[in-house]
């Protein structure tokens, strides 16, 4: 089955302690991209990645890292996460940037405290 | 970058066509328009996309004004598993840029 996976899918944790939360896709989509979702500002997109080792940033980056060793993984690194960085998070996969459909992942729940 | 402009909310009947509005002003030449709903507590799903030409599928019809600065997404018979939150998105060649959602609401 085609898909985007995510974990974890909840994770609380504190001001500080680095994180890593992974994203897979098994459709061999070269692009792939991070959103968070907070309450009334809907999605915002925060790294995305053309291809393999190719990254850059979306709109909303500070105090993310990615990295894209792999074409089917793309994790999202929160080296000291903050609790503004508390949000729901979305991993997406598409074939190519432009006009191909985006598959989400299933998101994930952070809570910083 | 180009940004989209939707209504907060809409409401409709079950049965009935729903019209779904979103403005991009200032959208490029080279932007796609696409749309997404999100369903309570899932990730964004794909509807429908388009360039310049009215698309149809079977999920909707995307209906983009000559000009392109607005689109409408029209599902032809609402039901009640079409409550969603609807994104109107402009995807560029590297960026996508979300508008707020339109939160549809389906009256039995």
């Amino acid at each position: 089955e085609a898909q985007v996976t995510q974990n974890p899918r909840y994770l609380i944790t504190v001001t500080g302690k680095k994180l890593t939360v992974t994203c897979s896709q098994n459709m061999n989509h070269e692009y792939m991209s991070w959103y968070r979702q907070d309450p009334g500002l809907g999605l915002r997109q925060i790294y995305y990645s053309m291809n393999v080792e190719v990254t850059d940033k979306g709109d909303v980056p500070e105090g993310y890292k990615v990295s894209r060793k792999e074409k089917r993984n793309f994790p999202l690194i929160l080296e000291s996460p903050s609790p503004n960085q508390t949000s729901l998070y979305f991993c997406a996969s598409s074939l190519l940037a432009g006009s191909y459909e985006q598959y989400f992942g299933p998101g994930t729940r952070l809570t910083v405290t | 970058d180009a940004k989209t402009t939707q209504p907060n909310s809409m409401e409709s009947n079950e049965e009935e066509p729903v019209h779904l509005p979103c403005n991009h002003s200032t959208i490029s030449g080279t932007d796609y328009i696409h749309w997404y709903r999100q369903l309570p507590s899932q990730g964004p799903e794909y509807v429908i996309h388009g360039l310049t030409s009215n698309v149809n599928n079977r999920m909707a019809s995307l209906a983009i004004a000559e000009d392109r600065k607005s689109s409408t997404l029209i599902l032809h018979r609402a039901t009640l598993r079409d409550a969603a939150v609807y994104y109107c998105i402009l995807q560029g060649a590297q960026k996508l840029v979300f508008g707020q959602g339109t939160r549809l609401t389906i009256n039995p």
